[in-house]
């Protein structure tokens, strides 16, 4: 069965500051992979997404993530956080053996605090 | 742009009420889900349904859902227990085309059972 572990629980940046959201997958084949975030009270929005192809995966709002098959992690990145960038974070693994990514495993979330 | 609509977005519940929870998308989507969210949980996939007629589970107890046509997909507490309090999230996606087709996520429905 396929598993996701985010590490940290909470992490708080400075406005401006890089930031690197980790994430740790299990899965017998090459996954799919997914970050999505959740602003207070709203559904989740996909930031990016990997299924093959180029390991730097670009995002909307400045992120990217990178999938590393060695370490079994796909970590997500933005060099420049923002104030309005202090959500709750979720990475998720689809599985790739099925032909479809639509049932999601999903980590338990790390939430970000931005400080001016 | 309606996207998944979720209603109520919240409900208070007494142990033993039954209570159903509303999901409609407009995207002509084939794939819905349910997931409950919990703190330090993440979300779990409790339903999912391929396309219009069918449905799975993924957790034994205490939800049913049904799937009478392409936009609506309920999810019903049988007879809730305190245990299913948490945030609902209802989710859609083009049926089975893979990643390229992301979910997309209503903005949940908060149930307390008391």
């Amino acid at each position: 069965a396929q598993s996701v572990t985010q590490p940290d629980i909470h992490i708080t940046v400075s406005e401006g500051a890089s930031l690197e959201l980790r994430c740790n997958y299990s899965y017998g084949a090459t996954p799919y992979l997914f970050w999505y975030v959740q602003s207070p009270g709203q559904g989740l929005q996909l930031l990016l997404k990997y299924f093959s192809g180029d390991t730097l995966v670009q995002g909307i709002k400045g992120f990217e993530a990178e999938f590393k098959r060695s370490q079994s992690s796909f970590n997500l990145r933005k060099p420049s956080v923002h104030w309005s960038d202090a959500a709750e974070y979720f990475c998720a693994v689809g599985a790739s053996n099925t032909g479809t990514a639509s049932k999601l495993t999903f980590g338990t979330g790390t939430r970000l605090q931005v400080t001016l | 742009n309606a996207g998944v609509t979720q209603t109520p977005k919240f409900h208070i519940l007494k142990t033993g009420q039954s209570m159903t929870l509303q999901c409609a998308q407009d995207m002509n989507h084939g794939y819905m889900s349910w997931y409950r969210q919990d703190p330090g949980m993440g979300l779990r996939l409790i339903y999912y349904s391929a396309a219009a007629g069918t449905t799975d589970k993924e957790v034994p107890n205490g939800y049913n859902v049904s799937r009478l046509n392409t936009e609506d997909f309920p999810l019903r507490l049988v007879s809730a227990a305190p245990s299913q309090t948490s945030v609902y999230l209802c989710a859609s996606s083009y049926q089975d085309r893979g990643p390229n087709q992301p979910q997309h996520f209503g903005d949940g429905t908060r149930l307390s059972i008391l």
